[in-house]
Formats: structure tokens, sequence, C-alpha cells
């Protein structure tokens, strides 16, 4: 159901160090994970994605692990620059919805000077 | 914001009255989807259309109608029957109906009801 009000989940890094921001998926049968950054007032814009007989991936500046033993994604953000402050989601399909993600809440990052 | 747009940006809507939300693409995709984002949580799935003249339910389709008659415009209505419609909506668009063709997002409208 709904939360209005529900405060996200924050992690605060300093400008220069890595990030590493971390997703628990629900359904072990999931085999399609993306990350997704929103900035503040605006639609989602797709990072990367990993297919789950994938353990890791990596992209410019980014690399996300999947650990299914423990359903756990996390998406690894190397030198945080200004610019990377948004919430960024994950989204797992799982392999009996083809056209439907399940969306995490959200993780804010917010980088210090 | 990948060639989609959604107007108006912010719409303030009487209870009781229905509204339509715009969602126009020019990136020739085939698919096309409609979310509802709540304070503080991920995107909810409303409506897809993977064709023209097509569209299927989501999980949050009550109280919300569509219609694909285009291929570049798949406008979302939110009726007098949603019972909770203040949310920021957002339309995305993807190559084929596939979740793993990567969906590209507009900006979004943000729904008030007064």
């Amino acid at each position: 159901g709904e939360s209005v009000g529900l405060h996200l989940p924050t992690l605060s890094v300093q400008e220069g160090d890595n990030s590493i921001i971390n997703c628990a998926y629900s359904n072990s049968a999931s085999d399609y994970f993306i990350w997704y950054k929103q900035e503040s007032g605006k639609g989602p814009q797709f990072i990367i994605d990993i297919r789950s007989n994938m353990d890791k991936r990596q992209g410019q500046r980014v690399t996300v692990l999947l650990n299914k033993t423990v359903k756990h994604l996390s998406l690894q953000i190397a030198a945080t620059q200004p610019g990377d402050s948004a919430v960024y989601f994950c989204a797992e399909n799982p392999m009996d919805s083809n056209y439907q993600l399940i969306w995490g809440a959200g993780t804010k990052l917010i980088i210090k000077p | 914001d990948g060639g989609i747009t959604q107007s108006p940006k912010y719409l303030f809507r009487k209870e009781g009255q229905n509204v339509t939300l715009s969602c126009e693409q020019n990136l020739n995709h085939d698919a096309m989807y409609w979310y509802r984002q709540d304070p503080g949580q991920g995107l909810r799935l409303i409506y897809y259309s993977q064709i023209v003249n097509d569209f299927q339910k989501g999980d949050i389709a009550e109280g919300y109608s569509v219609s694909r008659e285009k291929k570049e415009s798949f406008p979302l209505t939110v009726t007098s029957a949603q019972k909770n419609p203040t949310a920021f909506y957002l339309c995305a668009s993807s190559i084929l109906a596939g979740v793993t063709d990567t969906q590209y997002f507009g900006p979004g409208t943000r729904l008030t009801v007064l």
C-alpha cells in the first residue's frame, strides 16, 4: 500500500569518494535488474542493467554487483561528483511478468563538497 | 528526456473531475507505459501499450483509462473513480515491449487534487 511521507533512505558521500548504493530485491525468480537515476522533478534515467546469469557488470564510472544467494544488488559509483546527486532506484523483472518491473523505494544520494 | 514530452508539468483538479495527461514521443518506439510515483516510493505501472490500438492494465489500473490511436501518443485519463489521484505521473517508451528494452522516461506531470 501507499506510505505518504515515507522518508527515503539517504546516503551522504564526500565528493570524489566512491558511493555504494544497496538494494534487496524480493523475487528469487527475477532474472533482470536495472538501476535508474532520478533527479529532482525529472523522470528516471537508465544507468545500467544486469541479467541473472552475471555477477558483475561495469559501465562508465558505475558497476553493478548481483548476489543471487542473498538477493542483493548494489550500484557502485566511482569518484562521486555533484551531478550524481539524485534518487537511485533498483528495479527487478520477475520471470513470469515480461512487461512489468518491480521498483524499490529508492535511495537519495547526497554529495558533500 | 529522450524525445518524450509530457504536458502539462503541473495540473490541478477539483474532486469529481476527469483530467487527461498528455504523452508524446518522437522516438518511433512501439511500446509506451504510464507509471504513478508517490512520495518516497518507487514507480507503479498503471497501463502499458505494446502497439497501436492495444493496451493492457498494470498493477494499479483502477480509476484510469488510456488510448493508443497513434504510435506517438498515449494519453492517460484520471477519472473521478480514482480515489487518491494526487501523485507524480510518468510516461515512458521503449523500442519494443519487452521489459529488457530500455525504457525512456518523460519529465512527468504532477497532479494535485484540490
